[in-house]
């Protein structure tokens, strides 16, 4: 079946250093990969996203790599700041033709210290 | 400035009665979905809406009615709700680009905790 898997539920970085939270997921149909920012009390934030065709994508203090080798994706944040705490979602859209369903991992928090 | 709003943000109701979490986006978006939070379970999809009057359930739709008769509001409805209802439940919206096609970028609401006791 569907399933999007990170691999840490929680990891913990100092401040100004680079993060860098992993993804598994098994749909190779998927035609995207998005990631997701979720703070507490609040509704996912979408971070950034990248193409099944593609296998890097940067945005501003984000990068996402995408491995389909390996069914892998990961996020990596640049210069880590305390307001990058939260939970991180990789989700994937699982058909072609997008129906909008995106399905979600279970999330890593991100904890970083000061 | 560009949201999705539902209401309540807290709910705590009593099983079997009727209640509805109400969503609007001021961003014209022409797909729009419901989302439930579950502990080790992750976002699922409840129902979506592709447009006015098109509506389509998602992975887990037993228990629950959505209805789209404008494209800025899209109301989530339990009839009958019973405990394992209890959970944080999110409103997305989506532009479409293209032909069908929805955008990646969803907008979230701030979500409504609903507790059924």
């Amino acid at each position: 079946g569907e399933s999007v898997g990170l691999h840490l539920p929680t990891l913990s970085v100092q401040e100004g250093d680079n993060s860098i939270i992993n993804c598994a997921y098994s749909n190779s149909a998927s035609d995207y990969f998005i990631w997701y920012k979720q703070e507490s009390g609040k509704g996912p934030q979408f971070i950034i996203d990248i193409r099944s065709n593609m296998d890097k994508r940067q945005g501003q203090r984000v990068t996402v790599l995408l491995n389909k080798t390996v069914k892998h994706l990961s996020l990596q944040i640049a210069a880590t700041q305390p307001g990058d705490s939260a939970v991180y979602f990789c989700a994937e859209n699982p058909f072609s033709g997008n129906t909008g369903k995106l399905i979600f991992g279970q999330g890593t928090t991100l904890q970083v210290k000061p | 400035e560009a949201q999705v709003t539902q209401n309540p943000r807290y709910l705590i109701t009593v099983t079997g009665k009727k209640l509805t979490v109400t969503c609007s986006q001021n961003m014209n978006h022409e797909y729009m979905s419901w989302y439930r939070q579950d502990p080790g379970l992750g976002l699922r999809q409840i129902y979506y809406s592709m447009n006015v009057e098109v509506t389509d359930k998602g992975d887990v739709p037993e228990g629950y009615k959505v209805s789209r008769k404008e494209k800025r509001n899209f109301p989530l409805i339990l009839e009958s709700p019973s405990p394992n209802q209890t959970s944080l439940y999110f409103c997305a919206s989506s532009r479409l680009v293209g032909q069908g096609v929805v955008n990646t970028e969803a907008f979230f609401g701030q979500g409504t905790r609903l507790t059924v006791v």
